[in-house]
């Protein structure tokens, strides 16, 4: 089954900040992972989705990586701003090929000015 | 991209009525939805895979009989929260895949409120 953890659960650094968000998987036999920004009270944004066979995915300012062998990804994200503060998740699949994911708990990351 | 939606955005009733939230894939066709619950400060928990034509299949420890899932269109799925009760409260997150199931498109999520 499934589980994914993601440390820390809350981060708050200055702004221009470069952070490393993590996140840790049990089955590494996912086809792929993604990570998710959700503002409060609001739905998901996806911002990245690394397949099994990529190592990492850049986006702007975001960088995520996936390790596979260690059930490892985490997501950098380089000279942080204010406008960066929400939760970030991440979540791989629960299965092979059924399409649901199963999501960690979320880090919320606070950039102050 | 893909755009999916879902109406209402939020709702408020009374305990021991039922409610009926809408999830639309409006450019593409989902044969798959997924629903999530979120309860405040808390993660994204798996609900239900809702599969065009057929039952939806239900994670371990959600009630089938409380929280009916239609799927009767490769645009809709419908979850009805029946008979709801203060406990239900939360947020409602519904997400579609396409043919390719790798991607999947998130809703903007349905506040509920029970009273």
């Amino acid at each position: 089954k499934q589980e994914v953890t993601q440390i820390p659960a809350a981060l708050s650094v200055p702004e221009g900040e470069n952070l490393v968000l993590n996140c840790s998987f049990t089955d590494s036999a996912i086809y792929n992972l993604q990570w998710f920004r959700q503002d409060p009270g609001k739905g998901l944004t996806s911002l990245l989705l690394i397949q099994s066979s990529q190592r990492e995915q850049t986006s702007g300012r975001l960088n995520a990586s996936l390790d596979k062998s260690s059930g490892r990804s985490t997501l950098y994200i380089a000279a942080s701003q204010p406008g960066d503060s929400a939760t970030y998740l991440c979540a791989a699949p629960g299965s092979s090929n059924t399409g649901k994911l199963i999501f960690g708990q979320g880090t919320t990351l606070q950039v102050k000015p | 991209g893909a755009v999916v939606s879902q109406h209402p955005s939020w709702v408020i009733c009374k305990s021991g009525t039922s409610v009926k939230i809408e999830c639309r894939s409006l450019d593409f066709q989902a044969t798959t939805m997924f629903w999530y619950r979120q309860f405040p400060k808390q993660s994204l928990m798996l609900m239900a895979t809702s599969n065009e034509g057929s039952k939806a299949t239900y994670e371990q420890g959600v009630e089938k009989d409380k929280f009916l899932i239609n799927h009767a269109s490769l645009t809709l799925s419908t979850l009805t929260v029946t008979s709801a009760h203060p406990e239900d409260s939360s947020f409602y997150i519904c997400s579609a895949g396409g043919q390719n199931t790798d991607t999947q498109y998130f809703g903007p999520g349905t506040r509920l409120t029970v009273l």
